[in-house]
C-alpha cells in the first residue's frame, strides 16, 4: 500500500539532545513537508522540499534541520537550539509543490522533552 | 500574508443533528486553493476537499457539503445528519501559488467537533 510512514510514534528526549524524526513515502511524490502541531493550534510549516537535495525554510525553521538525499525520505532533526520542542510532528508529501496539490499526511510523531 | 480563521474552537451536537464549521480566509493572491482536512483521534490528517479560487460552485459529497463564497472570503463545511464517527478536529487550510514556489499550507487552528450519541 502506498503511503507515508513516520517513526517513531512516540519519542522522548532529554534537554540538550538532538533527535531525528523519520519520514518515508512510497507515493513517488516530489514535494515533502514537515509541520508542527501544538495543542489547540493549527499546523505550522517547519521545512519543505521540492526535489532531492533542495529544501526551504518554512515559518518556524529555527532550531530544526532537514536533509533530502533520497526522493522518498525527508528526515527532520530537532536540535538543542529549539527552545520548546515538545509537540506533535507531522510529515506530508504531494505530487508537486504547486498549491493545488493536496498533501498526504503521515501518522505523526509525538515528541516529549523530559 | 495568508491567514485562516476558524472561530469555533469546539462544537458539540447530538447525533443526527446538522452542523456547520466556519472558515474565513485572507490572502492577497488572486489564485489560491482552499482545503478541508479531518484529524481523527489517531492524529493523521485526512484530505476531504479542495476548491480553487475560480470555482465558487458548492459541492456535496454524501453527508458533507461545502459553501464557498468569495464575497465574504468564507469556505464553510456542513455535515448533515451527523454521526459519532464524525467526531474529530477539522482544519481549514489555504494555499496560494504565487509563481515563485508554493510554501505549504496555511492552516486554521481547527474546530474540535464532538458528536454525542
Amino acid at each position: 500500500d502506498g503511503g507515508i510512514t513516520q517513526s517513531p510514534k512516540y519519542l522522548f528526549r532529554k534537554e540538550g539532545q538532538n533527535v531525528t524524526l523519520s519520514c518515508e513515502q512510497n507515493l513517488n511524490h516530489d514535494a515533502m513537508y514537515w509541520y508542527r502541531q501544538d495543542p489547540g493550534q493549527g499546523l505550522r510549516l517547519i521545512y519543505y522540499s521540492q526535489i532531492v537535495n533542495d529544501f526551504q525554510k518554512g515559518d518556524i525553521a529555527e532550531g530544526y534541520s532537514v536533509s533530502r538525499e533520497k526522493k522518498e525520505s525527508f528526515p527532520l532533526t530537532v536540535t538543542s537550539a529549539q527552545k520548546n520542542p515538545t509537540a506533535f510532528y507531522l510529515c506530508a508529501s504531494s505530487i508537486g509543490l504547486a498549491g493545488y496539490n493536496e498533501q498526504f499526511f503521515g501518522p505523526g510523531t509525538r515528541l516529549t522533552v523530559l | 500574508a495568508q491567514k485562516v480563521t476558524q472561530a469555533q474552537t469546539e462544537i458539540s451536537v447530538v447525533e443526527k443533528e446538522d452542523v456547520t464549521l466556519d472558515c474565513v480566509y485572507e490572502t492577497r493572491d488572486t489564485t489560491y486553493y482552499l482545503f478541508w482536512y479531518k484529524q481523527p483521534p489517531s492524529g493523521e490528517l485526512v484530505f476531504l476537499i479542495r476548491r480553487n479560487s475560480f470555482d465558487e460552485q458548492n459541492e456535496i459529497s454524501g453527508r458533507y457539503s461545502w459553501n464557498f463564497q468569495k464575497s465574504t472570503s468564507s469556505f464553510n463545511f456542513t455535515i448533515t445528519a451527523s454521526q459519532v464517527v464524525d467526531s474529530a478536529v477539522y482544519f481549514c487550510a489555504l494555499s496560494a501559488y504565487s509563481g515563485g514556489g508554493a510554501d505549504g499550507l496555511t492552516f486554521g487552528k481547527g474546530t474540535h467537533l464532538i458528536i454525542q450519541p
